[in-house]
């Protein structure tokens, strides 16, 4: 079946800092990856969706230049959370659809942020 | 903002008994529900995708109804196993990649 790859799996950064997160379709082309972000106790919240070569669309209340987002070939996208505060400790999670269909959503095993 | 909600949020049951909870959706717009297992550590698993009222879906012991004119959604399982505790999410599609998960429901099978 098609699997996702999202790494790291856990990171700690330091306030202020830039933190890469991949999200790499391992056997299909992923036209198309959502990225998500999950606060204590609720459910996740996309953030964006990324197409292949064009522009991430950015759910309202989700700064731009705060959580870029790249998705330069069709099995890798990847968010970056820049200039990182505490309160951008989260759990954030990739999922992948492969071509236009809704029946085709896969997730990575998200990755645990904490900024220090 | 959809809301999308899931009952209980949290439940334990005995191994052996069955369950079901609930997931309530928006009635306008819909384009499919789709339920996910999501067990700790690991990435969130498609259970069934559903897409016609009425439909109804079975992975095993593990079934799903449909009902988009009163937006519910049941997802039941039969006899469970300490295997099945995790947390059953729903997501709501009301359009093309639009996306709305509900809070979950976490289920702990006690042996």
């Amino acid at each position: 079946g098609a699997v996702v790859s999202q790494h790291p799996s856990r990171v700690i950064c330091k306030s202020g800092t830039s933190v890469k997160i991949e999200c790499r379709s391992l056997d299909f082309q992923a036209t198309t990856m959502f990225w998500y972000r999950q606060f204590p106790k609720q459910s996740l919240m996309l953030m964006a969706t990324s197409n292949e070569g064009s522009k991430a669309t950015y759910e309202q209340g989700v700064e731009k230049d705060k959580f870029l987002i790249n998705h330069a070939s069709l099995t890798l996208s990847t968010l970056t959370v820049t200039s990182a505060h505490p309160e951008d400790s989260s759990f954030y999670i990739c999922s992948a659809m492969e071509g236009d269909s809704i029946y085709g959503y896969t997730f990575g095993s998200g990755t645990r942020l904490t900024v220090v | 903002i959809l809301n999308v909600e899931q009952s209980p949020q949290s439940l334990h049951v005995q191994e052996g008994d069955s369950t079901n909870f609930t997931c309530s959706f928006p009635s306008s717009n819909f384009y499919a529900l789709h339920w996910y297992r999501w067990e700790t550590a690991k990435s969130p698993e498609a259970l069934f995708v559903m897409t016609l009222n009425g439909d109804e879906k079975k992975k095993g012991r593990i079934s799903a109804t449909l009902n988009t004119k009163e937006g519910y959604s049941y997802l039941y399982i039969k006899g469970s196993q300490p295997e099945d505790s995790a947390t059953y999410l729903c997501a709501f599609a009301g359009g093309y990649q639009k996306v709305t998960f509900g809070t979950g429901t976490k289920l702990q099978v006690i042996p």
